[in-house]
């Protein structure tokens, strides 16, 4: 069965980075789309950033542009979110999801909390 | 402010139907296929509704989808406590090229 499992996250200072991973299992990672979503304490979900099958199309989100960046090792089963300059507005849970077209998430992982506070 | 509108809530009784609209614009919802999202307390998202009106494998058909213009509805029939949850409607935005969510609707089965 597909299973997604997100680590990495953590307590970090403002202005501080941290590197999210989601290992994928139970399909053929490289054949599939991958995306991040986030939700804040008590909010709503909002979209961060996919990555094509074999990482040549990339999007983000304005509000992280230019702060993180998304990679994917097919070789490896593996989705990264290198996630930079941080600020309190980025403390949430951060979800990996299995994307197909018109960005339907097909699968979600448990999500990772990514806290910035100092 | 998201860029898709849902109500904050509905709520109905056991075994009534219930519907969540979702607003949009031609860009977002009026270009693109919608998908709803069930997130049950303290758990990840699962898709619900994908394709406007389409079910995944072990979804019961008491969940439905539609789509009109730059609107989609969530329909859920024959309501049960179990399905007390936020309900997220989504799609990509074309215009933006980014993905958009709908606020969330919180479901209260009474």
């Amino acid at each position: 069965q597909v299973q997604l499992v997100e680590s990495g996250g953590g307590l970090v200072k403002p202005g501080g980075s941290l590197r999210l991973s989601c290992a994928a299992s139970g399909f053929t990672f490289s054949d599939y789309y991958m995306s991040w979503i986030r939700q804040a304490p008590g909010k709503g979900l909002e979209w961060v950033s996919y990555i094509s099958s074999r990482g040549d199309y990339i999007k983000f989100a304005d509000s992280v542009k230019g702060r993180f960046t998304i990679s994917r090792d097919n070789a490896k089963n593996s989705l990264f979110l290198q996630l930079s300059s941080l600020g309190a507005e980025d403390t949430a849970v951060y979800y990996c999801a299995r994307t197909q077209a018109s960005n339907r998430l097909e699968y979600w992982g448990q999500g990772t909390l990514v806290t910035v506070s100092s | 402010q998201s860029v898709l509108t849902q109500p904050p809530s509905v709520s109905a009784a056991p075994a009534q139907k219930v519907t969540i609209s979702c607003s949009g614009s031609s860009s977002n919802i009026g270009k693109n296929y919608v998908s709803w999202y069930q997130q049950l307390p303290g758990t990840a998202p699962k898709l619900l509704i994908y394709d406007n009106n389409k079910r995944p494998s072990g979804i019961p058909d008491r969940f439905s989808g539609s789509r009109s213009g730059t609107s989609a509805t969530l329909g859920i029939s024959g309501l049960q406590t179990g399905d007390e949850a936020d309900y997220y409607c989504g799609t990509w935005d074309s215009s933006l090229s980014v993905g958009v969510f709908g606020g969330g609707t919180k479901l209260t089965v009474l």
